[in-house]
């Protein structure tokens, strides 16, 4: 089976860095994704890993390890606009097509 | 580039009437996605079309669900009769080919709430 997990909540300070971490369990992996969705919002997309390592886009960062089935996303110099629930996505191909599954979301809140 | 677009943004119904959403995707998108999203949780795929084809709808609740495509562009989703469970954001999303580069754009969904 495939399985998705993520905090549920986070806290920051606004001005900080804040790492939201996504484990996963999937056959025929294929990518991870990382999208924003503030309350009452679709989706937003962020970031796109195939391959391990980080990958860097202005304050966020996404880094990937295929081997332990992690990834995670680096929030810096936190904005209070941040504030927003965090999806993590893994995309496998477990027969003739490319499958999007999306774990809960973690729900960030940026204090001042 | 103009987005995916949805209608209604939101609609309140009572269990057992009937309800139908539509999308049209961002121009060009062979693939086209229906998702529902439940408070508190991520969004859960109903059903995928590639062009007006059903490439998976294996979580489609089809006693009650049904979605087309048939022109290849824009879908409706229709539920019939509503319960109280499909209460959830219906969100559509579509990217360009399906294929392993592609990352999915979602549309700003569809509110339903029943009563």
């Amino acid at each position: 089976g495939q399985n998705i997990d993520q905090p549920t909540e986070m806290t920051a300070t606004e001005g900080a860095i804040v790492q939201i971490n996504c484990t996963y369990q999937t056959s025929g992996f294929n990518g991870l994704f990382w999208y924003q969705q503030h309350a009452g919002e679709a989706p937003t997309f962020l970031s796109y890993n195939v391959l391990d390592g980080l990958e860097e886009k202005g304050r966020f960062s996404s880094f990937l390890s295929r081997s332990k089935g992690y990834s995670y996303l680096l929030l810096k110099e936190l904005q209070m606009k941040d504030s927003a629930s965090y999806l993590c996505a893994v995309r496998s191909r477990p027969d003739s097509s490319y499958k999007l599954i999306f774990g809960s979301g973690t729900r960030l809140l940026v204090r001042p | 580039e103009a987005g995916v677009a949805q209608s209604p943004r939101y609609k309140i119904i009572e269990k057992r009437q009937s309800v139908a959403f539509w999308c049209n995707p961002i121009s060009g998108h062979a693939t086209l996605y229906w998702y529902q999203q439940i408070l508190g949780q991520g969004p859960k795929l109903l059903i995928q079309f590639q062009n007006n084809g059903v490439v998976d709808d294996s979580q489609l609740p089809k006693d009650r669900f049904s979605a087309e495509r048939l022109k290849g562009v824009d879908s409706t989703l229709k539920i019939q009769p509503a319960k109280l469970e499909d209460s959830a954001v219906y969100l559509c999303a579509s990217s360009s080919a399906g294929a392993s580069t592609d990352t999915q754009y979602f549309g700003p969904g569809t509110r339903l709430t029943v009563l």
